[in-house]
């Protein structure tokens, strides 16, 4: 089965940039996502087709995929951007898969 | 706007059945495949099956075939998922996601708790 690997954790100082890494077989031939979850809150979508942002979602927020990791960057991170992060992807074998998530904490 | 509004959760014991519901407004349900994803107390978000906008295809995470059905009624604009033979490990929060912008999850409703439990 597909499996997508993160960093438990992440820290980073406010206005600091904050790089979220998510690896997996041939990552880069597939599309990632990324979600936002802040405690007790659903998840948000922030990043889609490696790159993309929804409407809404801060121009800090920016992503690439390639080889076989895909990496959240959040640029001038603030307190309010403190979350669990997770990727997704979609593969043949396993369908959705999300990442073992990244739990980010401003200092 | 968007709202997807789950219901159906609770306590059941394991090898029971529970049936959850999700019902979509502000969109054109008909339109769009539906997901389930969990989370367990604590963890990380497991995707758990996903139908296509038509109902003709349906995918399911290999821990629950067989035990769990997804299904969808658009005259009721509501998705279901139908949970047989529940186990310890399917307590979760259930959410249900809309398909969003080049295939992630782009809508998520407030999710609703299931607790397998004697």
């Amino acid at each position: 089965s597909y499996e997508l690997t993160q960093p438990p954790s992440v820290s980073v100082s406010p206005g600091q940039t904050a790089s979220i890494t998510c690896s997996g077989n041939k990552l880069g031939n597939k599309y990632a996502c990324w979600y936002q979850q802040k405690p007790g809150q659903s998840p948000v979508l922030v990043i889609y087709q490696d790159i993309k942002r929804p409407s809404g979602i801060p121009e800090r927020f920016s992503g690439s995929n390639s080889g076989n990791t895909a990496t959240l960057t959040i640029s001038g991170t603030q307190a309010m951007d403190e979350a669990d992060y997770y990727c997704q992807a979609w593969d043949s074998s396993t369908a959705y898969v999300f990442g073992t998530g990244t739990k980010v904490t401003v200092l | 706007q968007v709202q997807l509004v789950e219901s159906g959760g609770g306590v059941v014991q394991p090898g029971g059945s529970l049936r959850l519901s999700c019902e979509a407004s502000g969109f054109t349900f008909n339109n769009y495949g539906m997901h389930w994803v969990r989370q367990a107390p604590g963890k990380g978000l497991e995707w758990v099956a996903y139908i296509r906008d038509d109902g003709s295809n349906k995918y399911y995470v290999d821990s629950v075939k067989g035990r769990f059905t997804i299904s969808r009624d658009s005259s009721k604009n509501t998705l279901y998922v139908q949970m047989n033979s529940l186990r310890a490990e399917d307590t979760a929060v259930y959410y249900c996601a809309k398909e969003g912008p080049g295939g992630g999850l782009g809508s998520w409703g407030q999710g609703t708790l299931v607790t397998v439990s004697s």
